[in-house]
């Protein structure tokens, strides 16, 4: 299975930061990755696919990059909707593996 | 407007047996995967495995192979996931979701979930 490792764990910000959360594989593959935001009691909502592409109705503010091993989902300037979990997935093999989250919290 | 929607919360006893539901509409069910997620409690996801409706293939996560089952029934375009013993450790959230278009895409849509409780 391909690990998936998420950094920081948790981070705290203001409004108006610019957050970047990090994901890295165990092992390399292309840009099969998608970002998922989780508020609590909610279903995760997919934000980025194919690690760069934004899905339809997500801010423009959320971005994400990266291939191979490393990637990143960057918050260019964070709003208060924008406090969740965010969680990276590869979807380059089976099993589809998930990162271990990231906490978005207020300042 | 697709969705998925998915049975009721369920509180059940160790060795109890379950199957929790997730109907789709909105779209064409048999053109779809449709993938079952974990998540407890306070966890992150995990991805258990996808099921085509429209002939029944299914692909487990090692993790879940034999621990859990995946069945589909076009004409009612619903989706399944059963235990035939749960254990406390099947305490969880659980998410069926819709993958964009291949098995191995990301999950696009999403049900509201089904929380299972195992509780003696």
């Amino acid at each position: 299975d391909i690990q998936m490792t998420q950094s920081p764990s948790s981070v705290s910000a203001s409004v108006g930061d610019r957050v970047t959360i990090t994901c890295r594989a165990s092992q390399t593959f292309g840009s099969w990755l998608a970002w998922y935001q989780q508020k609590p009691g909610k279903a995760p909502k997919l934000l980025i696919y194919a690690a760069s592409s934004l899905e339809t109705g997500v801010p423009s503010r959320f971005s994400g990059s990266g291939s191979g091993t490393d990637f990143t989902l960057t918050i260019s300037s964070l709003q208060p909707e924008d406090f969740a979990t965010y969680y990276c997935q590869q979807a380059n093999s089976f099993p589809l593996t998930f990162g271990g989250g990231t906490r978005v919290e207020i300042k | 407007e697709e969705q998925l929607v998915q049975s009721g919360a369920e509180v059940k006893k160790p060795g109890e047996s379950l199957k929790i539901s997730c109907k789709g509409s909105g779209y064409s069910f048999t053109s779809f995967w449709i993938g079952w997620v974990r998540q407890m409690p306070g966890k992150g996801l995990e991805w258990m495995g996808i099921i085509y409706p429209g002939d029944s293939d299914t692909r487990y996560s090692p993790s879940f192979q034999g621990q859990v089952t995946f069945s589909a029934d076009k004409s009612i375009s619903t989706a399944y996931l059963q235990w035939s013993t749960l254990k406390a450790s099947d305490t969880a959230m659980y998410y069926c979701a819709r993958p964009r278009s291949s098995s191995d895409d990301p999950f696009d849509i999403w049900g509201q979930g089904t929380m299972v409780t195992v509780s003696s």
